[in-house]
Order: structure tokens, then C-alpha cells, then sequence
């Protein structure tokens, strides 16, 4: 499997402002993606990170709320804007290595507290 | 879009017993289904998948059966440690491009007692 590594692992942050969420890969990805795993729930795709285009959104998240970027085949990051309590989640980075046969492997997340 | 149920919410079994968990699947395009473990503070393990070719696949103590017709798989844990404990979830995609949206259940909580 792929080394993911994700910074922060952990946070608390003030209501209001926003939090950028960094992604580094070991080895060359074919696509990364960004989950969100709300408190004792399940997994919910955010977006996929596209290199070098704007990433593509799932169903009721926004590129306002959650601005990504994937400068080149092994970094992406996810910003949290304007954050609100209900934001208190864990984020979580997963990838596709290029040379597996599709498996998705998951960073250990980055869990962020709102107050 | 797909949606994924899965059961029990919570399994509690003793060591060396036999686990069961089981998921249904609506979307028939479907046709990749990895199990995850999770355990408490770290991200999701993948711990084995099937593809829809195949009916079912065997790893040492895990299996996971698939059943495309009635559109539902299941992951099988022999021989239960404490050290399985842990969150269990299974997921679907329609593989090719696909292959990284999943689409999850609900998750198992599973604890096995000493």
C-alpha cells in the first residue's frame, strides 16, 4: 500500500475561520480523493483531486466551502472555509496507486474539532 | 445513486467464534466491493475486496462472498481474536474510473471478548 501522510493530524478551531489540510503520497498516484467521516458515522466522498484542474465536486459540497488543490502527482490539499460547528469531522485523504489495480487506500485522517 | 445497507450495527462474539457481516447494494452497475477495518483514532484499512467475476474470495482468517443477483455481499471472520475488534465497513463502486468513489455503509462495530 502507499504511504499517505496527512498534516494536521488533529485540530481545534475557532467558528469562522478555515483550515487547510495537507496530503503527501510516497509514490505516484493515479487519483486521490478526499472523504469526510462525521463523528460515529460513515464515509462520505467530498471531491476527487484532479491534477491540475479544479477537482470535482460530489453532490452537496461546494468548491467555496471546500477548495482543493493537486499541484502534481503525490500533494493535494483541502481547505475547510469558514468553518461552523457542524464541520467537526474527520477528513481523510485516499488514493489509487498507479501501479495497483484500483484498491483505495486512506491517509489516518486529520480531525478537526470547530468550537 | 448507489446506496449500501449494511448489518449488524453492533457485533459482539467470543474468541475463536465466527463473524458475520452482511451488506445489500441497489445499484446493479456495481461491481467492486472492498471491506474495510477501522479501529479507534486511525483511517480505514483495507482488509480485502471482490470483484463482480468472482463469487468469492479468501484470505487466511477472512472471506467475503458476493452474490450479484440478489445484490448482496458479506465479509466472514474465522477464528476471532480481541485483536479484530475494531469497525468493519463495507463499500461499493462501479469499478473502472470509478474504482475510488465509494460508496459506504454503515459500519460494524465489532468486539470480541477474551
Amino acid at each position: 500500500s502507499a504511504v499517505i501522510s496527512q498534516k494536521p493530524s488533529r485540530d481545534i478551531c475557532q467558528r469562522g475561520t478555515s483550515l487547510t489540510i495537507q496530503c503527501q503520497v510516497d509514490s505516484q498516484v493515479t487519483m486521490m480523493f478526499w472523504y469526510r467521516q462525521q463523528p460515529g458515522q460513515s464515509l462520505t466522498l467530498i471531491a476527487t483531486a484532479n491534477q491540475g484542474s479544479e477537482a470535482t465536486y460530489e453532490s452537496g459540497f461546494v468548491i467555496d466551502k471546500f477548495p482543493i488543490s493537486r499541484p502534481n502527482l503525490t500533494f493535494s490539499t483541502l481547505t475547510v472555509s469558514n468553518m461552523s460547528p457542524e464541520d467537526s469531522s474527520i477528513y481523510l485523504c485516499s488514493v489509487q496507486r498507479a501501479s495497483g489495480a484500483g484498491e483505495l487506500f486512506f491517509g489516518e485522517g486529520s480531525r478537526l474539532t470547530v468550537l | 445513486g448507489e446506496n449500501v445497507e449494511q448489518h449488524p450495527s453492533t457485533l459482539s462474539v467470543q474468541e475463536g467464534d465466527s463473524a458475520v457481516i452482511k451488506c445489500t447494494y441497489s445499484d446493479s452497475a456495481s461491481n467492486y466491493f472492498p471491506w474495510y477495518k477501522q479501529e479507534l483514532g486511525k483511517g480505514p484499512q483495507l482488509i480485502i475486496d471482490i470483484r463482480s467475476n468472482v463469487g468469492e474470495k479468501k484470505d487466511q482468517r477472512i472471506a467475503v462472498t458476493l452474490n450479484k443477483t440478489a445484490k448482496h455481499f458479506s465479509l466472514h471472520i474465522t477464528e476471532t481474536q480481541p485483536e479484530d475488534s475494531a469497525v468493519y465497513f463495507c463499500a461499493a463502486s462501479t469499478g473502472g474510473t470509478s474504482y475510488g468513489k465509494l460508496t459506504f455503509g454503515q459500519g460494524t462495530i465489532l468486539t470480541v471478548h477474551p
